[in-house]
């Protein structure tokens, strides 16, 4: 089956920080990669997605290259703001739904 | 365009009862996911419905039940409960279940087993 390996978190950092948040997965064929946010009290929204190699999503600065040569979607952004502060989940889908453990990130002023 | 609605968002229940748990999806959308949110855990895929069929059950005990009906709405039922059943159960929709669809997830249930 599918699945997801996420890196750990809790993450802080400062306002304006840069951030990558590493994802890499293992799948039979070829999965759409998925990048999910979610902030405290709240459901889960999608940030961005990629349904083919070297395809690149983004959203709201964020921004995530499917790379099928290193089975990796990590998640990047130039300049992290207070609001950016939330959980962040990877997610790969084909014929199997997998989410990555969730990595918390925290910006700090 | 409304968003995916859960009913309710919070619930109580002791050990041995059980629970049935609501959500419509967005309007036109055919597919209902439901996962289980546990801070030990994560997230954890139950099943998924498509036009009223089961297509897809993740690794859960067959207290863990579900169905859609014609309107798409989809139900989940949690038989027998314990104490490990406190969770935050999502509810998510997309148009198919296809690879490529994005899924909007609801606010949630969150259910406490006493």
């Amino acid at each position: 089956g599918n699945s997801v390996t996420q890196m750990e978190g809790p993450v802080t950092l400062s306002e304006e920080a840069f951030l990558t948040i590493n994802c890499t997965y293992t799948a039979t064929g070829y999965p759409s990669l998925f990048w999910y946010v979610q902030y405290p009290g709240e459901g889960l929204q999608l940030l961005l997605k990629a349904t083919k190699a070297d395809d690149k999503g983004s959203n709201k600065g964020f921004e995530a290259t499917y790379r099928k040569e290193t089975t990796s979607f990590h998640l990047e952004k130039g300049s992290v703001q207070v609001s950016d502060s939330a959980v962040y989940f990877c997610r790969i889908h084909n014929n199997d739904m997998r989410f990555g453990a969730g990595t918390r990130l925290t910006v700090k002023p | 365009k409304a968003g995916v609605t859960q009913t309710p968002r919070y619930l109580i229940k002791t050990r041995g009862q059980q629970v049935t748990l609501s959500c419509s999806p967005i309007s036109g959308h055919r597919s209902v996911s439901w996962y289980q949110q546990t801070p030990g855990q994560g997230l954890q895929f139950l099943f998924e419905y498509f036009s009223e069929t089961q297509r897809n059950k993740g690794n859960f005990p067959g207290r863990f039940s579900g169905r859609q009906f014609s309107n798409s709405r989809s139900e989940m039922n949690v038989s027998t409960l314990e104490l490990g059943d406190s969770a935050l159960y999502l509810c998510a929709s997309s148009w198919t279940s296809g690879r490529t669809d994005t899924q909007y997830f609801g606010p949630g249930t969150r259910l406490t087993v006493l």
